[in-house]
């Protein structure tokens, strides 16, 4: 079946500090990748995603490449602020639908 | 827009005794998913509707656990009765439609307490 690996946490950074939140994936078919974050006291939401090999997403300044090759969807961003500390999640969805598959999360905690 | 909204946010109560919770999903929101989360990890899939068919249950523990989706909008997950391994965060969420690229919006969860 489909599963997600990610990077295990937690993770602490300086403020400015360059983020990677490695996180790989196996799928039977072509799934869509995505990354969602949990701010402390809320629900997931949805950070970026990517539909296709080689697709980019961004947000927040945050990046993440689909790689086919290596299946792996790595989070980054250059610069990480006090108020990206929250916990991160993987996830997949294949092609023919079906249910979400979703990696443990990793928490970030980013100190001033 | 308001977003998925869940009911209650958080509930105590002792093994053996049934609990519910429900959702309301974006309006126009076709597909409707329950997820439980237990803590330090990611949810998992317990129940996805589309419309108002569970197309895939496959997760659900169905000797204790029911869920409906009445006209196709709201919906209650129900644990009846509850076990102490059943405490979790249960999600809900919603998408526009089925397919591999929605995005899923999610509910803030229900916190399940069972002492």
């Amino acid at each position: 079946g489909d599963s997600v690996t990610q990077m295990e946490g937690p993770v602490t950074l300086s403020e400015e500090a360059f983020l990677t939140i490695n996180c790989t994936y196996t799928a039977t078919g072509y799934p869509s990748l995505f990354w969602y974050v949990q701010y402390p006291g809320e629900g997931l939401q949805l950070l970026l995603k990517a539909t296709k090999a080689d697709d980019k997403g961004s947000n927040k300044g945050f990046e993440a490449t689909y790689r086919k090759e290596t299946t792996s969807f790595h989070l980054e961003k250059g610069s990480v602020q006090v108020s990206d500390s929250a916990v991160y999640f993987c996830a997949l969805k294949d092609t023919n639908a079906g249910k979400s598959t979703f990696g443990d999360g990793t928490t970030l905690t980013v100190k001033p | 827009e308001a977003g998925v909204v869940q009911s209650p946010r958080y509930k105590i109560i002792e093994k053996k005794q049934p609990v519910a919770f429900w959702c309301n999903p974006i309006s126009g929101h076709n597909t409707l998913y329950w997820y439980r989360q237990n803590l330090g990890q990611g949810p998992e899939l317990l129940i996805r509707y589309e419309n108002e068919e569970a197309v895939d249950d496959s997760q659900l523990p169905k000797d204790r656990f029911s869920a409906e989706r009445l006209k196709g909008v709201d919906s209650t997950l129900k644990i009846q009765p509850a076990e102490l391994g059943d405490s979790a965060v249960y999600l809900c969420a919603s998408s526009l439609e089925d397919l591999a690229q929605e995005t899923q919006y999610f509910g803030p969860g229900t916190r399940l307490l069972v002492l």
